[in-house]
């Protein structure tokens, strides 16, 4: 089945200790979204990549950072977590302006 | 600017029972509506959805319809089951964003008890 995947599910780090987290996807979609949902809220929005552009967020803190090397796969890089960024991470895709389809997110703990 | 107002959970049903989660919007334009659903330590998964007014989008028992004249895009389910049990997430699409960006509610939560 075509899916959208993220590793690893839980991901804990220290503080400060920079961590990747990583998003792939078999539905050759051309758009890929990545967001940060805190216990009891809304997704919220850090970047996004149309194809090869990238697309930051107004207000997504300059610690957070996204690559994406090929159409299948991205990845969030945060140089130096902090606690407040313990949330789940979750990895969407779209084709064009169509629904996103959204991965099964990343668990981040900093300790 | 575009908004999405959903009701405040928990809402706590008991099984069979009927379900409604009211959603409304303010939004520039005609914008696409979804419901997506969320279940415990899972990603979201897109429910139903409509693109237009009047539209009505269903999915495994729940529906809602597109009615533009009241901004609103109200989820229901007719007889719920335990299994239904999630955060549900109204959410918009501004057609004329290209990047498809979605504007989400705060997000519902049901508990549907035995």
């Amino acid at each position: 089945d075509a899916m959208v995947i993220q590793n690893p599910r839980y991901q804990v780090t220290q503080f400060g200790k920079p961590v990747t987290l990583s998003c792939s996807q078999t539905l050759n979609h051309n758009v890929m979204y990545w967001y940060q949902q805190k216990s009891s809220q809304a997704p919220k929005l850090l970047f996004h990549y149309y194809d090869k552009d990238f697309n930051n967020e107004a207000d997504t803190p300059d610690n957070f950072q996204s690559r994406r090397p090929n159409t299948s796969f991205c990845f969030l890089d945060i140089r130096s977590p902090g606690l407040g960024d313990a949330a789940m991470y979750l990895c969407a895709t779209s084709r064009q302006q169509r629904e996103q389809f959204f991965g099964p997110g990343t668990r981040l703990t900093v300790l | 600017g575009n908004s999405v107002t959903q009701m405040e959970g928990p809402v706590t049903l008991s099984e069979e029972a009927f379900l409604t989660i009211n959603c409304t919007y303010t939004a520039t334009g005609y914008p696409s509506l979804f419901w997506y659903v969320q279940y415990p330590g899972e990603g979201l998964q897109l429910l139903l959805k409509a693109t237009k007014a009047d539209d009505k989008g269903s999915n495994k028992g729940f529906e809602a319809t597109y009615r533009k004249e009241t901004t609103s895009f109200h989820l229901e389910k007719g007889s719920v089951q335990v299994s239904d049990s999630a955060v549900y997430f109204c959410a918009l699409r501004i057609p004329t964003d290209s990047w498809g960006k979605l504007q989400f509610g705060a997000g519902t939560q049901v508990v549907v008890t035995p």
